[in-house]
């Protein structure tokens, strides 16, 4: 079971670059790393995922270091509405419920 | 695409009750998956089915929880008698069935147990 070990709460600026880190020490080969975000009493929302080095869509960008122990996900310029808290995710879901695991996620607060 | 459904948002019942509540997938999406979710705490998976057959029910959080896809369509989710303790969010999500596919969930249905 690939555990992921998240910050609890960041706090940041209108304007700024955000960078939230998930740890996954025991990540498996086959596994993919999806990253949620999640307003209040809405369900979570798909941000982005990958598997190596970088990815990148209209919304945040997704940085893998070689080793693939951890992840970064990147919100550019981030604004009011992207205060909510971000899952970081580790699994296959092709078969059991591993890669369908959510932490307890990044509380992520944004000042003007 | 018009989004996953559940039905309803709100549930208040008394302590011994049982509750059902109903998730519409989208509808090209084989897999369908039931959370639970506490306040200032991640979804917690709960048991997820591909069409109607029921893939993984070992996290159902006791014998009191049940679900059901009967066609492969719709899904409902029962609790009976029920306890303060199941006061929660109950998430609904779908897939599609490759590998990784990402979920997409419902609003949830808000279960309040007095």
């Amino acid at each position: 079971l690939a555990k992921t070990t998240q910050p609890i709460s960041m706090d940041s600026y209108e304007g700024q670059e955000v960078n939230i880190t998930c740890s996954h020490n025991n990540i498996a080969t086959n596994d993919y790393i999806t990253w949620y975000q999640q307003f209040p009493s809405q369900g979570p929302r798909f941000i982005i995922q990958g598997y190596k080095t970088k990815v990148t869509n209209e919304v945040a960008s997704l940085f893998i270091p070689a080793d693939r122990k951890s992840s970064t996900l990147s919100l550019p310029r981030v604004s009011l509405s992207d205060t909510a808290v971000y899952y970081c995710l580790v699994g296959d879901n092709g078969g059991g419920a591993d890669g369908l695991t959510f932490g307890k996620g990044t509380h992520l607060i944004i000042q003007p | 695409d018009t989004g996953v459904s559940q039905d309803p948002r709100h549930k208040i019942t008394k302590r011994g009750q049982n509750v059902t509540f109903r998730c519409d997938p989208i509808s090209e999406h084989n897999r369908l998956y039931w959370y639970r979710q506490t306040l200032g705490q991640g979804p917690e998976f709960l048991t997820y089915f591909q069409n109607e057959a029921q893939l993984e029910k070992s996290r159902l959080l006791s014998d009191r929880f049940s679900a059901e896809r009967p066609k492969g369509s719709f899904s409902t989710l029962e609790i009976q008698r029920t306890e303060q303790g199941d006061s929660a969010m109950y998430l609904c999500a779908s897939s599609g069935t490759g590998n990784n596919e990402k979920l997409f969930f419902g609003s949830g249905t808000q279960l309040s147990v007095l």
